[in-house]
C-alpha cells in the first residue's frame, strides 16, 4: 500500500522554464513532507521541506506547496538549472523517526 | 570529508554467502538508519537505531542483523545472501527525528549488492 505516490516516472523541462513535480499521499495523519533529490551512484540529498500545518515554503529557487484537502503537494524549481537534472523523491513522516517515500520522478533539463 | 560513508561500495558475492555493510557517521547524530532501494527503486527503511537502541525493524528477514557498536556506527550483517537481497543499501542518520523540519535524514553513498 503506497501510502506517498509520485505518478511520473519522468519529466523533461527546458533549461530556464520552471519544473513541477508533483506527489500524492493517502495518510492524512503525516506531519512533515520533504524533497530529497538524488544523483546517479550517490545517496539522497534534502533539499526542502514543509510542515502540514503550512501551505507553502521557499528556499532560493524551490518551493514547495501543500495542499492538504487533495493530499498533494508540489516542488517548483524557477528557473530550471542543468544541475537540477536527478530524481526527485517526495518523502513523508508520521510520528518520529520513519520516513514513508514515494517511487521518484527523474528529473531532465535540456539544454 | 564525508558525513556519512558505507563500505564497501560495491559487493559482489555468491548465494549462502555472509556478508557484512559499515557504515559511520561524524555528523554528531543520535539515530542512524538502514535503507533498501529495491528494484522498483523505492526506498524501504530496515531498521533504525537511536543511541545505540533498536527503535525500527521492519518487517525484514532475521538473516538480517543490524549492530550498532557505538552512536557513530551502524553496520549490516547478511546471513545465507539469497537472489532476491540483491539491491543497493543506504545508510542515513539524523539528528532530530522529529524536529522542527521534520527529522532531515544524511545518506551515505549506498552499497549496491549484487548476489549470484
Amino acid at each position: 500500500d503506497q501510502q506517498v505516490k509520485q505518478n511520473s516516472p519522468s519529466l523533461s523541462v527546458q533549461e530556464g522554464r520552471i519544473s513541477i513535480l508533483n506527489c500524492d499521499y493517502t495518510n492524512s495523519m503525516f506531519d512533515y513532507f520533504l524533497w530529497y533529490k538524488k544523483y546517479p551512484a550517490e545517496g539522497p540529498t534534502f533539499l526542502i521541506s514543509i510542515s502540514s500545518i503550512k501551505d507553502k515554503n521557499e528556499d532560493g529557487r524551490f518551493t514547495v506547496f501543500l495542499n492538504k484537502s487533495a493530499k498533494h503537494l508540489s516542488l517548483h524549481i524557477v528557473p530550471s538549472q542543468p544541475g537540477d537534472s536527478a530524481v526527485y523523491f517526495c518523502a513523508a513522516t508520521v510520528g518520529n523517526y520513519q520516513l514513508i517515500w514515494g517511487a521518484g520522478t527523474k528529473l531532465i533539463i535540456k539544454p | 570529508d564525508t558525513a556519512v560513508s558505507q563500505t564497501p561500495k560495491y559487493l559482489v558475492t555468491q548465494m549462502g554467502n555472509d556478508k557484512s555493510i559499515k557504515c559511520e557517521q561524524n555528523l554528531g547524530h543520535d539515530t542512524m538508519y538502514w535503507y533498501k532501494q529495491d528494484s522498483k527503486k523505492f526506498l524501504k527503511i530496515m531498521f533504525s537505531y537511536n543511541n545505540k537502541e533498536l527503535i525500527i525493524n521492519e518487517t525484514v528477514p532475521n538473516r538480517f542483523s543490524p549492530k550498532s557498536p557505538d552512536k557513530a556506527h551502524l553496520n549490516l550483517h547478511i546471513n545465507s545472501l539469497e537472489l532476491g537481497d540483491s539491491a543497493v543499501y543506504f545508510c542515513a542518520s539524523s539528528q532530530y527525528p522529529s524536529g522542527p523540519t521534520g527529522g532531515i535524514q544524511y545518506f551515505g553513498a549506498g552499497t549496491r549488492l549484487s548476489v549470484l
